[in-house]
C-alpha cells in the first residue's frame, strides 16, 4: 500500500541543536511537502519540492533547510534549533494534479 | 497570497443532523481539496473539488469557482465524523497549496 512515513514520531532537542526529519513516499509522487501545525495556525508550509534535487520555498522557510536526494525521500533540516520550531511536523507527497494529497503520521518535535 | 477563511470555526451536532461547512478563498482557484484530520491527528484527504458539485459516500462539495467558495456537506452526521475539516487551494497550478485553519466538528451520540 503507498504510504508516507515519517521519522522520527517523537523527537525532543536541545536549543541550538541541529535536528533532521525524514520523510519516505512509496506513491512515486513528483510534489512532497513539509508542514507545521501550530494552534491556532493552522497548516503552514515549510519547503516543498517538484522532484528529486529540487527544492522550494513555503510561506515560512527561515531556520528551516530541504533536501530531497530521491524521489522518495525528503528531508526537513533545522541547522540551529530554537524553542519557537517546537510544533507538529507533517511530511505530504502528491502526484498528477495535486489530486490524491497523502499526508504523513507526523512528528512532534519539542525545542528546549 | 491566497487567503482562505473556513465557517464555522466549530460545530456541535447531535447524531443523525446534517453538517454545513464553508470555504471563501481570495483568489481563484485551479485545485480545491478537502481533508480530515482525526482526533488524534492523522490527515486524510476527503475529496478534490475545484469546480462543481462531488459527492462521496455522504459527503458532497459544491465548489462555484466565480463566488470563490466551496461548501462540504455531511449527511446523516456519526460520532465518527468528529474532527476537524481543513479546506485547500492552489492557485495558478503551482502546486502550492494553502489551507485554512479549519472547522473543528463534534458529534455527540
Amino acid at each position: 500500500e503507498a504510504a508516507v512515513t515519517q521519522s522520527p514520531r517523537n523527537k525532543v532537542a536541545v536549543t541550538g541543536g541541529k535536528v533532521t526529519l525524514s520523510c519516505n513516499q512509496t506513491n512515486n509522487h513528483n510534489n512532497m511537502y513539509w508542514y507545521r501545525q501550530d494552534t491556532g495556525h493552522g497548516l503552514r508550509l515549510i519547503h516543498y519540492s517538484y522532484g528529486a534535487g529540487s527544492t522550494e520555498k513555503g510561506d515560512i522557510p527561515d531556520g528551516y533547510k530541504a533536501s530531497r536526494p530521491s524521489q522518495e525521500n525528503f528531508s526537513l533540516i533545522l541547522e540551529l534549533a530554537t524553542p519557537s520550531q517546537t510544533s507538529v511536523y507533517f511530511c505530504a507527497s502528491a502526484g498528477t494534479a495535486n489530486s490524491d494529497y497523502t499526508f504523513g503520521s507526523g512528528t512532534r518535535l519539542l525545542v528546549i | 497570497g491566497q487567503q482562505v477563511q473556513q465557517s464555522p470555526a466549530s460545530l456541535v451536532l447531535q447524531e443523525g443532523e446534517n453538517a454545513e461547512l464553508q470555504c471563501n478563498f481570495s483568489s481563484t482557484a485551479t485545485q480545491l481539496q478537502w481533508f480530515y484530520q482525526s482526533p488524534g491527528g492523522s490527515l486524510v484527504s476527503l475529496l478534490s473539488n475545484p469546480s462543481g458539485t462531488k459527492h462521496t459516500g455522504r459527503l458532497t462539495s459544491t465548489t462555484v469557482t466565480k463566488e470563490r467558495r466551496s461548501s462540504l456537506h455531511i449527511s446523516s452526521s456519526q460520532t465518527t465524523d468528529s474532527g476537524t475539516y481543513l479546506c485547500a487551494i492552489e492557485s495558478g497550478g503551482n502546486y502550492k497549496p494553502t489551507f485554512g485553519k479549519g472547522t473543528s466538528l463534534v458529534v455527540h451520540p
